[in-house]
């Protein structure tokens, strides 16, 4: 069955530091990969995608993530973090025709 | 563009109620979706579309009905609102091609 693991509930982090977000997945063939952010009382936004090629995608807000096959992650990465960066994080994984799985997601929160 | 709009932003409904739950998009998007959000638990597939007079089941389907008329609509119904379906409600949609989803703001319901 297709699935999304994140496996910390909240993930903090000071100002200036690199942040991580992990993700791993578990799907059939060959994987599509998103992460999305939350903020309060708002809806998804897209952050980056993995369909195919370069195993290190970049996306928005100097976000960026890295694809590994064989470990099955799919990581969110920022070198350094931003107090506005503090939100709600989703990984999610396409399958069939028109199916998003989502992992339960992290709360980045990162300190002054 | 608008993107996805959803309507109402919040709804208080007593068991046994009934409601439509609206979602339009003007972005020509082939594929809609509905999911709940639940905290612990990320974003669960309701139901989906690939195009309209198409729809299928997601992973939680019981209590909701939806339809395709239109490219442009996509309403989620709840037939008999029970307090389990209290939660927050997004609509996406996205092309077949692009992979990424975009997904309105929200409805907040509560069943009462």
């Amino acid at each position: 069955a297709q699935s999304v693991a994140q496996p910390e509930d909240q993930v903090n982090v000071a100002e200036g530091n690199p942040l991580t977000v992990k993700c791993t997945y578990s799907v059939s063939g060959n994987p599509y990969l998103f992460w999305y952010v939350q903020y309060p009382n708002r809806g998804l936004q897209f952050l980056l995608k993995y369909i195919t090629g370069d195993n290190l995608v970049k996306g928005s807000y100097g976000f960026e993530a890295e694809f590994n096959k064989s470990q099955t992650s799919f990581h969110l990465k920022k070198p350094s973090a931003l107090v506005s960066d503090s939100a709600l994080y989703f990984c999610a994984v396409l399958y069939g025709s028109n199916r998003l799985a989502f992992g339960k997601g992290n709360q980045v929160v990162v300190i002054p | 563009n608008a993107g996805v709009t959803q309507t109402p932003k919040f709804q208080v409904l007593k068991t046994g109620q009934s409601m439509t739950l609206q979602c339009a998009q003007d972005m020509n998007h082939e594929y809609m979706s509905w999911y709940r959000q639940d905290p612990g638990m990320g974003l669960r597939l309701i139901h989906y579309s690939v195009g309209a007079g198409i729809t299928d089941q997601g992973e939680v389907p019981n209590g909701y009905n939806v339809s395709r008329s239109t490219t442009e609509d996509f309403p989620l119904r709840l037939l008999s609102a029970a307090p389990s379906q209290t939660s927050v409600y997004f609509c996406a949609s996205r092309t077949s091609s692009g992979k990424e989803a975009f997904f309105g703001q929200g409805t907040r319901l509560t069943v009462v």
